[in-house]
């Protein structure tokens, strides 16, 4: 089993830096995933971190580090589309190569 | 990239009748297939992995006999909530087991309502 944590919710500013963290425990890592999810719709992929490190795609960077169990996802020049969920999922080689998510936190963006 | 579609969008059922969900792989083959439940404000919980040719692999707590999965051929996977109740109403999605570096990719949901 495992256990992935992180903020339940969070505010920012249009225009503003926001820096989700993930905090994970499991057995058979095999990679960390950060996806945005808008309600009612399917998760969309940001990220993916497999070895220690900060990974850099556009406005959207996700940092990694497997000994601490610690991963954040890092949205620069907050646009009100912005506001979503943010799952942080933890592929688990002993689950089949699965996707175990946390629940999410909601980023609500404000003018 | 691979494309996963997912049918029906949204579906109402009466109580005590089954509903089947669909998820096909339109440019590729999935031998396997993860099925997640999400409530409301939750997230996505895993329910099975559906493997092609074999039986799926069900996660504690969720019951084989009443969520039945059938993965029959390379590209469809299917999940059918048997005897419905109001405790089933949630919103199912599938995703593929592809995709090393740029995530499995989803199918769009169904959102399911038992009345």
């Amino acid at each position: 089993g495992q256990n992935i944590d992180q903020p339940t919710e969070m505010t920012a500013t249009e225009g503003a830096i926001v820096q989700i963290n993930c905090t994970y425990q499991t057995s058979g890592f095999n990679g960390l995933f950060w996806y945005q999810q808008h309600a009612g719709e399917a998760p969309t992929f940001l990220s993916y971190n497999v070895l220690d490190g900060l990974e850099e795609k556009g406005r959207f960077s996700s940092f990694l580090s497997r000994s601490k169990g610690y991963s954040y996802l890092l949205l620069k020049e907050l646009q009100m589309k912005d506001s979503a969920s943010y799952l942080c999922a933890v592929r688990d080689q002993d689950s089949g190569y699965a996707l175990n998510f946390g629940k999410g936190t909601s980023l609500l963006v404000t003018p | 990239g691979a494309v996963v579609s997912q049918h029906p969008s949204w579906v109402i059922c009466k109580s005590g009748t089954s509903v089947k969900i669909e998820c096909r792989s339109l440019d590729f083959q999935a031998t396997t297939m993860f099925w997640y439940r999400q409530f409301p404000k939750q997230s996505l919980m895993l329910m099975a992995t559906s493997n092609e040719g074999s039986k799926a692999t069900y996660e504690q707590g969720v019951e084989k006999d009443k969520f039945l999965i059938n993965h029959a051929s390379l590209t469809l996977s299917t999940l059918t909530v048997t005897s419905a109740h109001p405790e089933d109403s949630s919103f199912y999605i599938c995703s593929d087991k592809a995709g090393q570096s740029y995530g499995y990719t989803f199918g769009s949901g169904t959102r399911l309502t038992v009345v």
